[in-house]
């Protein structure tokens, strides 16, 4: 079966320190990933994905996501932390579905708590 | 550029009501829709998909059905609400091209 964890509920991280919420994945074939962002009462934001190529992603807001595929995974991380950047964040990988499409799974969602 | 418009924002419905939640996508054509609810929270589950017109594959048996009777439009429907169908609906399109998301800001249902 096809799947990505999140094996942390929650993150907290001193404003200023670097930051990194984790994510595996379980696919078969080549993996598509994401990142996504939810702030409260708003539908998710699209951050980051890897398809292929360098495995260090940057996206939006200053994030930058590595792909490593011996370890099976895709964490999120970011060199200074914010107190804005508290939010949800949910990893999620294309995974194929019963009726043979192509579908976004997503993992149970990381709490980042970002202190001042 | 590309839109999606997602409502009502926020529904108070008695246990027993129907429901229709509505999604429109503008500035695309042919996209895949997706109703997804998120209780507490948190976790994601996908309840429908479409990839064309007419075309609804369901992820999971429930009180709730969807339509797509226009290229852009997605409809979430349900004759008799669950106290259990409560939580926060998100539509959501994505491009056939390419494989992210871009999400409604969501309907939040109460249930009573």
């Amino acid at each position: 079966a096809q799947s990505v964890a999140q094996p942390e509920d929650q993150v907290n991280v001193a404003e200023g320190n670097p930051l990194t919420v984790k994510c595996t994945y379980s696919v078969s074939g080549n993996p598509y990933l994401f990142w996504y962002v939810q702030y409260p009462n708003r539908g998710l934001q699209f951050l980051l994905k890897y398809i292929t190529g360098d495995n260090l992603v940057k996206g939006s807001y200053g994030f930058e996501a590595e792909f490593n595929k011996s370890q099976t995974s895709f964490h999120l991380k970011k060199p200074s932390a914010l107190v804005s950047d508290s939010a949800l964040y949910f990893c999620a990988v294309r995974a194929l579905s019963s009726g043979g499409s192509y579908i976004p799974t997503f993992g149970r969602g990381t709490s980042l708590i970002v202190h001042p | 550029s590309q839109t999606i418009h997602q409502w009502p924002a926020t529904l108070v419905q008695p246990v027993g009501s129907p429901l229709s939640l509505e999604c429109t996508v503008e500035g695309t054509s042919n996209p895949n829709l997706y109703w997804y609810r998120q209780a507490a929270g948190r976790g994601l589950q996908l309840l429908f998909y479409s990839v064309g017109i007419g075309q609804i594959s369901s992820e999971v048996p429930q009180n709730l059905s969807a339509s797509r009777p226009q290229d852009r439009q997605f409809i979430l429907s349900s004759k008799k609400l669950l106290l259990s169908d409560s939580g926060f609906y998100l539509c959501a399109w994505r491009p056939q091209e390419t494989g992210e998301l871009f999400f409604g800001e969501g309907s939040r249902l109460t249930v009573l």
